[in-house]
């Protein structure tokens, strides 16, 4: 079966722009959830999706955003990018969202502000 | 809300050696308690993980002890080899949202 997949797996852009990552879980999970990873704040939740809902949200500003797809897909948006929102984005899915079960992680998208 | 505490934040073992990585939580609600590992340029993969209705859990070199009462958990590895070096994060959840800590970094010196 396979994993976890993200799309981009790097990106640069500049202060301002705007980004959108995707992220495909493993076939029959129905449970996105997205972290952000930094050397100084280390993973952190940002939000997860069940059923095209969101569900569960972390402690981040507005411009971070996300959406579930029908076949369980998700994408999450950063607006108006700031130099500290670079870092490594990871996504993870879960069979059931009964909470809490199993999370896998896919490999991650690397983010650079410049 | 949540709250998980990693120690110690590096460890440096000799290969045979076991390596023991400590955690505490904070909300007595959390019933879920993952380890990861990580190596560098990957996403964190899943090596063992506990429910709060079990004290202990063993898979191979690798074993997890709960202790519900003083809120806090541990990892064991034993017979270290170098392929163990990597991040390892333990985390604490009653539902979707991870509360990671802060990572180990662990050696394992040949």
């Amino acid at each position: 079966k396979a994993g976890v997949t993200q799309t981009p797996r790097y990106l640069i852009k500049t202060r301002g722009q705007q980004v959108t990552l995707s992220c495909s879980p493993i076939s029959g999970h129905r449970s996105v959830s997205w972290y952000q990873q930094t050397p100084g704040q280390g993973l952190q939740f940002l939000f997860e999706y069940f059923s095209e809902t969101q569900r569960n949200k972390g402690n981040f500003p507005g411009r971070f955003s996300g959406r579930q797809f029908s076949n369980s897909r998700s994408e999450m948006n950063v607006s108006t990018l700031e130099l500290g929102d670079s870092a490594l984005y990871l996504c993870a899915s879960s069979l059931v969202a009964g909470g809490p079960d199993t999370q896998y992680f896919g490999p991650g998208t690397r983010l650079t502000v410049l | 809300g949540e709250n998980v505490e990693q120690h110690p934040s590096t460890l440096s073992v000799q290969e045979g050696d076991s390596a023991v990585i400590k955690c505490t939580y904070s909300d007595s609600a959390s019933n879920y308690f993952p380890w990861y590992k990580q190596e560098l340029g990957k996403g964190p993969q899943l090596i063992i993980d506990i429910r709060s209705n079990v004290g202990e859990k063993k898979d191979q070199r690798i074993a997890v002890t709960l202790n519900k009462t003083a809120k806090h958990f541990s990892l064991h590895i034993t017979e270290t080899q170098p392929e163990d070096s990597a991040v390892y994060f333990c985390a604490a959840s009653k539902s979707e949202k991870l509360v990671f800590g802060k990572g180990t970094k662990l050696t394992v010196n040949p």
